[in-house]
């Protein structure tokens, strides 16, 4: 069946844009949880979202915001882009929220210039 | 906080060797692992897990071992081939909710 699958791959954006990303879950999966991979800082955790709802949330200041549909499509967007926002933003699905694997998109490649 | 460390950058192992990457953890709490490989420009994809209740899972090439006490996992490929060039992430998790704390990545170099 098909993975998940990230819309767009690539981006570039300027400072104090905002910008969405899209994220279809492999069928079946109702958790999606997002995640921003930096040089930097490696992977961490943004949010997770299951039945439309947010059930975690890392340590990300407001901007970053996202949301569950009831396909259990998601959309984060972040707004007021800063330069360092620039980064991997990887979504991922799992089946259902109780600790299962969780199953990473190709990601989408933002640059805020 | 790092609550997961993944101690080695980088690692370099001869085609056919075994390849033995490590993994630690602080918080007790954590009850979940997880493998990841990632190629560049790529999302990771997922290897091999294990839960709290077992010290070892097999898959094929791949066997994972935990170590609760120490708190320590490690991710052994035998042998290792060229393919397995990439750099591999530990994640654990102790909630409910698919919260995943991931390692910083050891870059693994099998050479042929």
């Amino acid at each position: 069946k098909a993975g998940v699958t990230q819309t767009p791959r690539y981006l570039i954006k300027t400072r104090g844009q905002q910008v969405t990303l899209s994220c279809s879950p492999i069928s079946g999966h109702r958790s999606v949880s997002w995640y921003q991979q930096t040089p930097g800082q490696g992977l961490q955790f943004l949010f997770e979202y299951f039945s439309e709802t947010q059930r975690n949330k890392g340590n990300f200041p407001g901007r970053f915001s996202g949301r569950q549909f009831s396909n259990s499509r998601s959309e984060m967007n972040v707004s007021t882009l800063e330069l360092g926002d620039s980064a991997l933003y990887l979504c991922a699905s799992s089946y259902d929220n109780s600790g299962n694997t969780i199953y990473f998109g190709e990601g989408s490649w933002l640059t805020v210039v | 906080d790092q609550q997961v460390k993944q101690n080695s950058p980088s690692l370099s192992v001869q085609e056919g060797r075994i390849s033995i990457l490590n993994c630690d953890y602080t918080n007790s709490m954590f009850d979940y692992f997880l493998w990841y490989k990632k190629y560049p420009a790529e999302g990771p994809t997922f290897l091999i897990s294990i839960s709290s209740i077992k010290d070892k899972n097999e898959d094929g090439r791949f066997t994972v071992f935990l170590n609760k006490s120490a708190k320590h996992l490690s991710l052994h490929i035998v042998p290792s081939q060229p393919g397995d060039s990439a750099v591999y992430f530990c994640a654990a998790s102790g909630d409910n909710f698919n919260k995943f704390y991931f390692g910083s990545g050891t870059k693994l170099n099998v050479k042929p």
